[in-house]
């Protein structure tokens, strides 16, 4: 069964810091994916990785995927307070499964 | 990418009543998915809605309190049944579409609180 893992749960940061949000998975996933989720909204699709070593990035966000360590990493750089919401990372065998997700409060 | 309508967006309801969650897909997507929301919490799988047969639920979840059905490769609903205060929660469909290079796309989710 597959388990994910994710922190930290919480995270405040300043603007202009960097940061990574770690997902550790328990068993082989087919790909993993990263949302962001808006007080109140849905689940934004982020990133999805495919394969190992992949590396994708958008903007101040840059996921990647070592499935040797069964681990990915979401990189924020130069946080800005927009960045500020919920991330959640999942691993799929057919079905998604979310870590607890990351919650992320950029301060000026 | 998929395009999905979730009705209702919310509602309130009381305690020991139904409420049916639609969900309608602008294209046909053989995989179709359930989450519930908990307050401040994650999201949990409840179950695969299945065309033509019966839903695939995970681990807690039964069919005699979350039934769902999947008549077509576009819809499927999902009914929360007997209603409790602890159902209150973020009730998500989600698809797979053929392909999937943009991954599981989730509807707006239909806000549910039971008083």
């Amino acid at each position: 069964e597959l388990k994910v893992e994710q922190n930290p749960l919480f995270l405040s940061m300043q603007e202009g810091k960097n940061y990574t949000i770690y997902c550790n998975y328990s068993t082989t996933s087919d790909r993993l994916y990263w949302y962001r989720q808006d007080p109140g909204k849905s689940l934004e699709s982020l990133f999805v990785l495919l394969s190992n070593g992949a590396v994708k990035q958008e903007g101040r966000l840059m996921a990647s995927l070592d499935t040797k360590a069964r681990l990915s990493t979401l990189h924020i750089t130069a946080a800005v307070h927009d960045l500020s919401a919920t991330y959640f990372c999942g691993g799929s065998q057919g079905n998604l499964i979310f870590g607890k997700g990351t919650k992320l409060s950029v301060k000026p | 990418s998929a395009v999905i309508s979730q009705k209702p967006s919310r509602d309130i309801c009381q305690r020991g009543t139904s409420l049916t969650i639609q969900c309608q897909v602008d294209s046909q997507v053989t995989m179709m998915f359930w989450y519930r929301q908990q307050p401040g919490q994650s999201l949990t799988l409840i179950a695969t809605a299945n065309q033509g047969s019966e839903a695939t639920y995970e681990s807690g979840f039964v069919i005699d309190k979350f039934p769902i059905s999947r008549p077509n490769l576009t819809f499927s609903t999902l009914t929360v049944s007997n209603m409790s205060p602890e159902d209150s929660s973020i009730y998500l469909c989600s698809v797979f579409p053929t392909g999937g290079f943009y991954g599981y796309t989730f509807g707006s989710g239909t806000r549910l609180t039971v008083v």
